[in-house]
């Protein structure tokens, strides 16, 4: 059964700390997706990546978030120093390329839960 | 650009009535549309998607959502609601361009089913 994997699904950690988040997309999806999700926000995105090439991350504080591919099993997601209002869902999510194009549908993972105290 | 609309942020029903999620979007172009679900706790889930073949699509658990290009619409329907649909629900428009695609979501609708 194939699935997005992300880990850890839950971190609590203190304001100034580096905080790693990990997914592992489908295997054959090339395209990758980070997203935050807060009860004010919604679903915003933050950073996506085509044959882990970044295409995207206007939506991520530079100053702080980094997101990285290292190999095309893995993507990053770093907040270095977090703070309180980083406190969210962070959710990645893959899918499929036909003919350079993915059709649209995303396969999410569960999602990691950041708490910055 | 494109953007989606969800009409409810909350939408509340009896165990066994119709349910009826809205959802309104603008494109330049023929977009694909799409209704995702999120039960609590977890990662979003594919319920339907349009990609321009039929106009009413069939998803799983009993939904469905026609798409209206007139109306600009893709509201998501069920005849009879159940207790376990309670869930957040996320209207998705997506339009390819330069060979990729990107999706807009819309803020949710929160699904409450009352017994």
């Amino acid at each position: 059964d194939a699935r997005v994997t992300q880990t850890p699904r839950h971190k609590v950690t203190e304001m100034g700390q580096e905080v790693t988040m990990r997914c592992q997309p489908i295997l054959g999806h090339n395209t990758v997706f980070w997203y935050r999700q807060t009860m004010m926000q919604g679903l915003e995105l933050l950073a996506y990546f085509r044959n882990r090439a970044p295409l995207d991350d206007s939506g991520m504080p530079k100053d702080r978030f980094s997101a990285e591919m290292p190999d095309a099993t893995l993507a990053t997601l770093k907040i270095q120093p977090s703070e309180p209002r980083d406190s969210a869902v962070y959710f990645c999510a893959s899918a499929p390329t036909r003919q350079g194009t993915f059709g649209g549908e995303l396969f999410f993972g569960e999602g990691s839960r950041l708490t910055v105290l | 650009a494109q953007s989606v609309t969800q009409l409810d942020s909350h939408v509340s029903v009896s165990e066994g009535t119709p349910v009826l999620l809205r959802c309104n979007y603008s494109s330049s172009y023929s977009p694909s549309l799409f209704w995702y679900v999120q039960h609590p706790n977890k990662g979003l889930q594919l319920l339907l998607k349009y990609t321009s073949a039929a106009t009413l699509v069939k998803g799983i658990n009993g939904f469905e959502a026609e798409f209206k290009k007139s109306e600009t619409s893709f509201h998501l329907t069920k005849p009879s609601a159940h207790m376990s649909d309670a869930a957040e629900y996320f209207c998705v428009v997506s339009l390819a361009s330069g060979g990729s695609y990107i999706p807009t979501f819309g803020r949710g609708t929160s699904l409450i089913v009352h017994p």
